[in-house]
């Protein structure tokens, strides 16, 4: 039973487009999710996180939109660059699971020049 | 500041062995956490252990194991290997347990299981 999904396995974006990439979750009792960026050969790391009581954070060319209604969330990268390129996870972490972080599959992002 | 080491970076082990990995974290980090990663599957949680105390345990059997020493410095062991058990393993640490964004991954060890 996955909690956490990126039903998107791979998208493709042009350079200088935005990308948009998606996560739905299933348990009410998530309160912080994150995004993490993975390059071939090297760990995950952080790249933006959201409270689930609020509806966007933002960090430079990223944002995340919560929809808590909907139970999902989306990372914008506006304009996309080649370095973007990469797998990209999404993390929920749940208050009834003692705020362990439950992982989506991810989605590999790749920019086209 | 250095980050989270893992040892070894690739291991090639035979169906039926045992393995175990190393993970130092990062200096000041007591909580490290220990992940599954498998094509498809993203990543799946081992377990999370703070100050030498396992906090957290994902849903693998018990050949999989964990400890942590007094100066934080992580050991994962697997026995008797199975080929599924072929993946990257990475070790993650942070400041404290249940940290929001505060996690810090090393690059993982390439376990291949023949």
């Amino acid at each position: 039973d996955q909690q956490v999904k990126q039903n998107s396995p791979s998208l493709s974006v042009q350079e200088g487009r935005i990308s948009i990439l998606n996560c739905d979750y299933t348990n009410s009792m998530f309160d912080y999710f994150l995004w993490y960026k993975k390059y071939p050969a090297e760990g995950p790391t952080f790249l933006i996180s959201i409270s689930s009581i609020k509806d966007k954070n933002e960090d430079g060319r990223f944002t995340v939109f919560l929809n808590k209604s909907a139970k999902h969330l989306s990372l914008h990268i506006v304009p996309s660059q080649p370095g973007d390129s990469a797998v990209y996870f999404c993390a929920a972490r749940g208050m009834d699971s003692n705020y362990q972080l439950i992982w989506g599959a991810g989605t590999k992002l790749i920019i086209k020049p | 500041k250095a980050g989270v080491t893992q040892t070894p970076r690739y291991l090639i082990k035979t169906r039926g062995q045992q393995v175990t990995l190393s993970c130092s974290p990062i200096s000041g980090h007591r909580s490290v956490s220990w992940y599954q990663q498998t094509p498809g599957q993203g990543l799946q949680f081992l377990f999370e252990y703070f100050s030498e105390t396992q906090r957290n345990k994902g849903n693998f059997p018990g050949r999989f194991s964990g400890r942590q020493f007094s100066n934080s410095r992580s050991e994962m062991n697997v026995s008797t290997l199975e080929l599924g058990d072929s993946a990257l393993y990475l070790c993650a640490s942070s400041i404290s347990t249940g940290a929001n964004y505060g996690y810090t991954f090393g690059s993982g060890t390439r376990l291949t299981v023949v």
